[in-house]
């Protein structure tokens, strides 16, 4: 079983729809929670960042982490033709390794 | 945050042969770290590279096969040697500057093993 399992999709949604990506876990000892997105042939960029359990909201975007379920989410409002990319969730336990989901290909269509 | 350059972008190379990847800081950076990327698959720390001593690898890559060098704080290399079919992948470096987990990523090279 992998540490981190995300849907890999695609996932296809038109243009100001609500997009909802979520991503399980086995592992209770991560704490730091952060989602990325990349576009195609482009390194990943970081879009939210969130320690322990809770919400936390930047424009658009809400990110959710449940510890108790293990679970977290990402929410994009009025989604946009831009948002098409793929978002990675990633997590760690502390210090400086990063444990990743395989990614969820979004689009995003007019 | 930081920008990073990464090279070459994308290469196609024969089995057998190496192919040395480069990462070029604009800012000093105590650690950087590189990553693969199989498709389908996460990212994969490969090993973490620090400033003047050697890298530490991840589980399942070993110095031999991926050999790193850190001469100073802004630059770094990963060479991919011997290279098969199975190390076609996409390899990404990255940094971590500032708090809340920050890291930089550069754009990648894509590795095709023929």
């Amino acid at each position: 079983q992998k540490e981190v399992e995300q849907d890999p999709g695609p996932l296809s949604v038109p243009e100001g729809a609500i997009v909802s990506l979520n991503c399980t876990y086995s592992n209770s000892a991560f704490q730091y929670f952060m989602w990325y997105r990349q576009y195609s042939r482009k390194g990943p960029e970081l879009l939210m960042y969130t320690y322990s359990s809770g919400n936390k909201e930047d424009g658009r975007f809400t990110a959710q982490v449940d510890k108790s379920s293990k679970y977290i989410s990402l929410f994009i409002r009025d989604s946009q033709p831009s948002d098409s990319a793929t978002y990675l969730c990633a997590m760690s336990k502390g210090g400086n390794k990063l444990t990743f989901g395989t990614g969820t290909q979004l689009k995003v269509e007019l | 945050s930081a920008v990073i350059s990464q090279k070459p972008s994308r290469d196609i190379c024969q089995r057998g042969t190496s192919l040395t990847i480069q990462c070029q800081v604009d800012s000093q950076v105590t650690m950087m770290f590189w990553y693969r990327q199989q498709p389908g698959q996460s990212l994969t720390l490969i090993a973490t590279a620090n400033q003047g001593s050697e890298a530490t690898y991840e589980s399942g890559f070993v110095i031999d096969k991926f050999p790193i060098s850190r001469p100073n704080l802004t630059f770094s290399t990963l060479t991919v040697s011997n290279m098969s079919p199975e190390d076609s992948s996409i390899y990404l470096c990255s940094v971590v500057t500032g708090t809340n987990y920050g890291y930089t990523f550069g754009s990648g090279t894509r590795l095709t093993v023929v």
